[in-house]
């Protein structure tokens, strides 16, 4: 099975700054047709989760540009440029490439 | 405008069986695979199973495999999760998705006796 290591698991940040979650698999997630299976998402208190960015580095529809994607083969970084009130829950990084399809253990952010 | 529609979930006996449905709309149902996600309380997500869009293909996470069984209904628009021999463990939300963006409200099973 593939690991999905996130770090750091808990964050709390004052708002206008910058948050940082690294999510590191333990096998590449790139598949030979140049697609990267890595999702992030947010999962607020009581909601289902909200696609944020998918394939490593495409933003989803209606996702505000402070929140980006980045990385290749086994690490990837969740950027949030600014961070606002509406930010908080639990980020979580995924992985489709292989079944068992897996996720990363989630990152609690909150504002200080 | 794509929507998930679950069906409500309940309390049932360790050893009991319950049957999850999921009704799609919004899109072309049979032309996307669908998959269950399940959370335990307070905890992570957990890929449970996923299914072709034609039916033909189904895959299971190693905790319910033998226990649980996925299936559809493409003229119903429906998604299910047959499960059987319930532990527990198996207490949790249960999520259908047509991953990756589009999620069900969920539905919580509880197994306790």
């Amino acid at each position: 099975d593939i690991v999905m290591t996130q770090t750091p698991l808990s964050l709390s940040v004052t708002p206008g700054q910058p948050a940082s979650i690294s999510c590191k698999s333990s096998q590449s997630l790139l598949q030979s047709e140049g697609k990267t299976y890595l999702y992030w998402y947010l999962q607020k208190p009581g909601q289902p989760p909200q696609l944020l960015i998918y394939e490593a580095f495409n933003r989803f529809s209606g996702v505000p540009d402070r929140f980006s994607g980045s990385g290749s083969g086994t690490d990837f970084t969740l950027k949030i440029s600014r961070v606002e009130a509406e930010d908080v829950g639990i980020y979580y990084c995924m992985q489709t490439i292989q079944v068992p399809w897996t996720f990363g253990q989630g990152t609690k952010v909150e504002i200080k | 405008e794509v929507q998930l529609l679950q069906s409500e979930g309940g309390l049932v006996q360790p050893g009991e069986s319950l049957k999850l449905s999921c009704a799609a709309s919004g899109f072309t149902f049979s032309t996307y695979a669908m998959t269950w996600v399940r959370q335990a309380p307070g905890k992570g997500l957990e890929w449970v199973s996923t299914i072709s869009g034609s039916g033909g293909s189904t895959n299971y996470a190693d905790s319910v495999k033998g226990r649980f069984a996925v299936s559809r209904d493409n003229s119903k628009n429906t998604l299910y999760l047959q499960m059987n021999s319930l532990r527990a463990e198996d207490t949790a939300v249960y999520y259908c998705a047509r991953i990756s963006p589009w999620w069900g409200q969920g539905t919580l099973v509880t197994v306790s006796s």
